[in-house]
């Protein structure tokens, strides 16, 4: 099966540019997370979607993120416009519902540079 | 709130030595779960076990072994006759609520092992 698939895995781009990362979640899943990482602040959540609703976004730190999930099989992280400070590598993550099936299974990740 | 704690943050071993990643995590809830992710130079974070609340058994699997013990809010991680292929980075993380749908994941800064041949 194939896993948590994010695309691209590398994106550098200039400061005030939009810039969108995609996540394909594994088949099945019916929840969705995007997590960030970097030096400072470590792995934290941005977002989550439970069947392609955002049920918390607390994590998003500004306007500049949005988030959306168009159907089961699809999301999108964008930031516009980009700032340095953005930099950092962010995850896309899927899991099931159930008492017994909530392990959370990462992609590859997106590596942002912004210059 | 919940926290985790991984007080370690880089461990260095030689190759067959025994090492213990230390977890304490802080939660209100009475169910929860905690896990443990490798992330490997590679960069990828890889699922390792996952634990609830009211399982207290230790677990083992080949040289890993891990001790959940509620009483000191502890999920530590033993890795048995380290092999340089255990160089990573390993976190420790917890999920409240037992309702049946996914919440998220908080998680450690993190424990860089180094294993030298």
């Amino acid at each position: 099966d194939a896993g948590v698939i994010q695309s691209p895995r590398h994106e550098v781009t200039e400061m005030g540019q939009e810039v969108t990362l995609r996540c394909k979640p594994i088949s099945g899943h019916n929840s969705l997370f995007w997590y960030r990482q970097t030096m400072m602040r470590g792995l934290e959540l941005l977002i989550y979607f439970n069947n392609n609703v955002p049920i918390d976004d607390s994590g998003m730190p500004e306007d500049r993120f949005s988030a959306k999930m168009p159907n089961a099989s699809f999301s999108t992280l964008k930031i516009q416009p980009s700032e340095p400070r953005d930099s950092a590598v962010y995850f896309c993550a899927s899991s099931r519902a159930g008492i017994a099936k909530n392990i959370q299974y990462f992609g590859a990740g997106t590596r942002l540079s912004v210059l | 709130a919940q926290k985790v704690t991984q007080a370690q943050t880089e461990i260095s071993v030689v190759e067959k030595e025994d090492v213990t990643l230390d977890c304490v995590y802080e939660t209100r809830d009475t169910t929860y779960y905690l896990f443990w992710y490798k992330q490997p130079p590679s960069g990828e974070l890889v699922f390792l076990i996952r634990r609830n609340s009211f399982d207290e058994q230790n677990e083992i699997s080949g040289r890993y072994s891990w001790n959940f013990q509620k009483s000191t809010s502890s999920f530590n991680f033993t890795i048995t006759a380290s092999q340089v292929v255990d160089s990573a980075v390993y976190f420790c993380a917890l999920s409240e609520g037992y309702t049946g749908a996914n919440s998220k994941l908080t998680f450690g800064k993190g424990i860089t092992l180094s294993v030298r041949p």
